[in-house]
């Protein structure tokens, strides 16, 4: 068990929804990451939090966004969602800003109807 | 050219094999390299975790970094069923301003009895 949770396990919805996922850190753990991971792209970096803001972006749509509360857990939205978008969306966490040492949630695994 | 190559397999071998799992990267920058394994419907955990060229063992687990050919390996010693999984190879990136961990496509290993 890594300490990190995430909400919920599965999510199935139609197109054009929105949906939001849900991930809790380690405890003391400052960093939350989101990535998405789908058969053909592997594991892709969507975005960083550090300790409430936004602090780096990776392949993240528009249609996509994400935000860190004062109590550190994070939250990631999709909206419009489409087919393409089924995945498995990790949250990750660390204790510091810098990306190397990451700790892996369950994840979430959506699936777009 | 991708930043971090990796095949995905599948690769399959007897119970008691050396599995030999590889990755090739294109910065010659790269300080960091680390191991994940991912096992099925499940998030990614760190394995290993090494700096610079050389190896680093932890019990059967070897991982070995040869700078000069951007060539980093995980070698399984005694494989067991129990180590049928994703492996992940990952390495942290300062690019943009900010760190990000960059991941292999991943190979999936099978151990069979």
């Amino acid at each position: 068990d890594s300490g990190v949770t995430q909400t919920p396990k599965h999510l199935i919805t139609a197109t054009g929804q929105r949906v939001t996922l849900r991930c809790s850190p380690r405890s003391g753990d400052l960093s939350v990451y989101w990535y998405q991971q789908s058969l053909d792209q592997g594991l892709q970096f969507l975005i960083q939090y550090y300790n409430g803001e936004e602090r780096a972006k990776g392949n993240i749509l528009e249609r996509f966004s994400a935000q860190q509360f004062p109590d550190l857990h994070s939250e990631l939205n999709l909206s419009s969602l489409e087919l393409g978008d089924s995945a498995l969306y990790f949250c990750a966490s660390s204790n510091g800003l810098a990306a190397d040492t990451q700790y892996f949630g369950p994840g979430t695994r959506l699936t777009v109807l | 050219q991708k930043e971090v190559e990796q095949d995905p397999g599948p690769l399959s071998v007897p119970e008691g094999a050396i599995v030999s799992l590889n990755c090739t990267y294109s910065n010659s920058a790269f300080q960091y390299f680390m191991w994940y394994r991912q096992y099925s419907r499940k998030g990614p955990e760190l394995l290993m975790y090494t700096y610079s060229s050389g190896n680093k063992e932890d019990g059967r687990f070897t991982a070995q970094v040869d700078k000069s050919s951007k060539y980093i390996s995980l070698f399984i010693r005694d494989s067991q069923p129990s180590d049928s999984a994703t492996y992940l190879c990952a390495i942290p990136m300062f690019s943009g301003g900010y760190n990000k961990l960059i991941f292999g496509a991943g190979t999936r290993l099978a151990v069979h009895p």
